[in-house]
């Protein structure tokens, strides 16, 4: 059972380039979740989607989109790269409830030049 | 608005040590309380949760949590640290006013926990 599973691991980018972080979950979870988290702060929720279709803007959304095509996939895209979206990306998914636990990925750590 | 505080960002302590980790949250309901942690380079693992029931939850690794709804508190505790449990520790709790159900988690900034052989 893999989880959630987020690709690339790692990536470099240069400033204005674009690029897609890719989220899979095979856990048949409804809700799933992008992070951010940079050192000192925490981890900010950049976007989110309750189902299938649906997205919504989280704390932190200005610079990216996101798309929810499939269930079990969800996409985070960078349109032009900004050194201050340097940082660790993380995925999350849950299931229905407030007691639910969120399921993280390993992350992707992206630098942007 | 939820929010939580995360007293000391880094913590140390001796290896065999009591581990007190302090988590403190602000909530207009009953909250719903969790601790994760992230060892380096990896994702955020649930440690234990906190829903209704009984106040002193149980977690993986040895490690505890107390509600305490009159001191706002959820501080997370080990009686005899490892090595092993050098990480990064989150608090969170469940925001009950997230959009559409959305089920959202506000996080504490996170305690690095160090420990000294």
């Amino acid at each position: 059972n893999a989880g959630v599973t987020q690709t690339p691991k790692f990536r470099v980018l240069k400033t204005g380039q674009s690029m897609t972080l890719l989220c899979a979950q095979d856990m048949n979870h409804e809700y799933m979740y992008w992070y951010r988290q940079d050192p000192g702060m925490g981890l900010r929720l950049i976007h989110y989607s309750v189902g299938e279709g649906t997205t919504a803007k989280g704390e932190v959304p200005d610079g990216y989109n996101v798309s929810r095509l499939k269930k079990q996939n969800f996409l985070l895209g960078l349109e032009s790269a900004a050194p201050s979206q340097t940082s660790v990306y993380f995925c999350a998914s849950t299931d229905r409830g407030r007691y639910q636990p969120q399921h993280f990925g390993d992350g992707t750590r992206l630098s942007i030049l | 608005a939820q929010s939580v505080t995360q007293l000391g960002s880094h913590v140390s302590v001796s290896e065999g040590a009591l581990v007190l980790l302090r988590c403190n949250y602000s909530s207009s309901v009953p909250p719903y309380l969790f601790w994760y942690v992230q060892y380096p380079n990896q994702g955020l693992q649930l440690l234990l949760k906190y829903t209704t029931g009984a106040t002193l939850v149980k977690g993986i690794n040895g490690f505890e949590a107390e509600f305490k709804k009159s001191e706002t508190s959820f501080h997370l505790t080990k009686p005899s640290a490892h090595m092993s449990d050098a990480a990064e520790y989150f608090c969170a709790v469940s925001d009950p006013y997230s959009g559409a159900g959305s089920y959202q988690l506000t996080f504490g900034k996170g305690t690095k926990l160090s420990v000294i052989p």
